[in-house]
């Protein structure tokens, strides 16, 4: 049984670009949510999707969004990237009816300059 | 507005004595309440939850206290060895919502 595997593991990006994150899902998982963790700051819940549909967002603007393909793979697009995006974005894959028993991945740490 | 609050962001203890971790929330609403563990460079792995109709859950080591009343939760560890050095991030959840609030964690150092 494989884990979550997020890539890629580092990134740096200039201000004002796009940029997409992947995310492969625990076998068996069919849930994926998005959380971006700022440095000293706990993961902030950005969105979760279903059945290939967002089924919740947090407080983040629309340049965040996402995608999750039919294999349960996950993407999150940012586009004009700011400095304050600058964060660990993490992964987390469950299966939808065990509500909170989330795989974290190991997360992309994602640099704006 | 932080929901979910840690705050001491760190804490040491020495090995073998019992570690105390202490977790405050506002949202009445919530009712499930969640501890990971993260090191670094790896993701948060789930270590142990509980829900509002309990007030203790123990699972070897580690025991989650819940006092609704205060709002308030801890993570006890006993013994604490220094494998458990690690940041422990609190998190609770709504029954209506599927997302976690986090607190902003605190890092343990547990010496030898």
């Amino acid at each position: 049984e494989t884990g979550v595997t997020q890539s890629p593991t580092h990134l740096i990006k200039t201000r004002g670009q796009q940029v997409t994150l992947r995310c492969s899902s625990q076998s068996g998982h069919n849930t994926v949510s998005w959380y971006q963790q700022a440095l000293g700051q706990g993961p902030q819940f950005i969105f979760q999707y279903y059945r290939e549909e967002e089924n919740g967002r947090g407080n983040f603007p629309p340049r965040f969004s996402g995608l999750q393909f039919p294999n349960y793979s996950s993407e999150l697009n940012v586009n004009a990237l700011e400095l304050d995006d600058s964060a660990l974005y993490l992964c987390a894959s469950t299966f939808h009816r065990d509500r909170y028993g989330y795989t974290f991945g190991s997360g992309t740490r994602l640099t704006v300059v | 507005d932080q929901q979910v609050k840690q705050n001491s962001p760190s804490l040491s203890v020495q090995e073998g004595r019992i570690s105390i971790l202490n977790c405050d929330y506002t949202n009445s609403m919530f009712d499930y309440f969640l501890w990971y563990k993260k090191y670094p460079a790896e993701g948060p792995t789930f270590l142990i939850s509980i829900s509002s109709i309990k007030d203790k859950n123990e699972d070897g080591r580690f025991t989650v206290f819940l006092n609704k009343s205060a709002k308030h939760l801890s993570l006890h560890i006993v013994p604490s060895q220094p494998g458990d050095s690690a940041v422990y991030f609190c998190a609770a959840a709504a029954d209506s919502s599927y997302k976690l609030i986090f607190g902003s964690g605190t890092r343990l150092l547990v010496r030898p």
